[in-house]
């Protein structure tokens, strides 16, 4: 069954505190993977699509990675507004699969 | 560049009733994919739409449907409304790649 899982549910960082977010996947036939922001009342951002294991895709201080089962997004340095939660999604052709998201709160 | 428009941005129906949600995609953007997102499952694929055919969909019963004229616009109806679907429906269009680019958002309250 094609699946995607988020860890952690929620995580708390000071403001310059670097850490990673994992995302999980199974699912047959992976055509993407795809990290996107939400803030609260609004719908997600898209951040990144990775295609292929090995890939990496940076953008200011989020960096996005993929191996055969999972991603992971790198966050350095972090500020208050980085504060959201970061949805992780991967198509199977032409379905797309979202994880549950991981709730950033970055504290100044 | 105007993004993805969706109408009304918040609605409280009935059980029973019906509902039409409308979503406006960004210019040029073919495809139009719905999604409703509750606290419980997260967000969960319902349907994709591209040049007004129904290209795929998720695992929802058949009292939610949708269309997309020849404009690009899309709606979304969902028929004998149920309170397990009260949730955000979002619309996310995109140009030819997987990158998709989402609205607002309609907020359904169902009572």
């Amino acid at each position: 069954e094609d699946q995607v899982t988020q860890s952690p549910e929620a995580l708390r960082l000071q403001e310059g505190e670097s850490s990673s977010l994992n995302c999980s996947y199974t699912v047959s036939g992976l055509r993407g993977l795809f990290w996107y922001r939400q803030d609260p009342g609004k719908g997600p951002e898209f951040l990144f699509t990775l295609y292929s294991a090995g890939e990496e895709k940076e953008k200011e201080r989020l960096k996005a990675t993929l191996t055969k089962k999972e991603s992971f997004l790198h966050i350095t340095a972090p500020k208050p507004e980085d504060s959201a939660t970061y949805l992780c999604a991967v198509q199977n052709f032409n379905k797309f699969y979202f994880g549950s998201g991981t709730k950033l709160n970055v504290k100044p | 560049k105007a993004g993805v428009t969706q109408t009304p941005r918040y609605l409280i129906k009935t059980r029973g009733q019906q509902v039409t949600l409308s979503c406006s995609p960004i210019s040029g953007h073919r495809s139009v994919s719905w999604y409703q997102q509750t606290p419980g499952q997260g967000l969960q694929f319902l349907f994709e739409y591209f040049s007004e055919t129904q290209r795929n969909k998720g695992n929802f019963p058949g009292r939610f449907s949708g269309r997309q004229f020849s404009n690009s616009r899309s709606e979304m109806n969902v028929s004998t409304l149920e309170l397990g679907d009260s949730a955000l429906y979002l619309c996310a269009s995109s140009l030819t790649g997987p990158e998709a680019f989402f609205g607002q958002g309609t907020r359904l309250t169902v009572v």
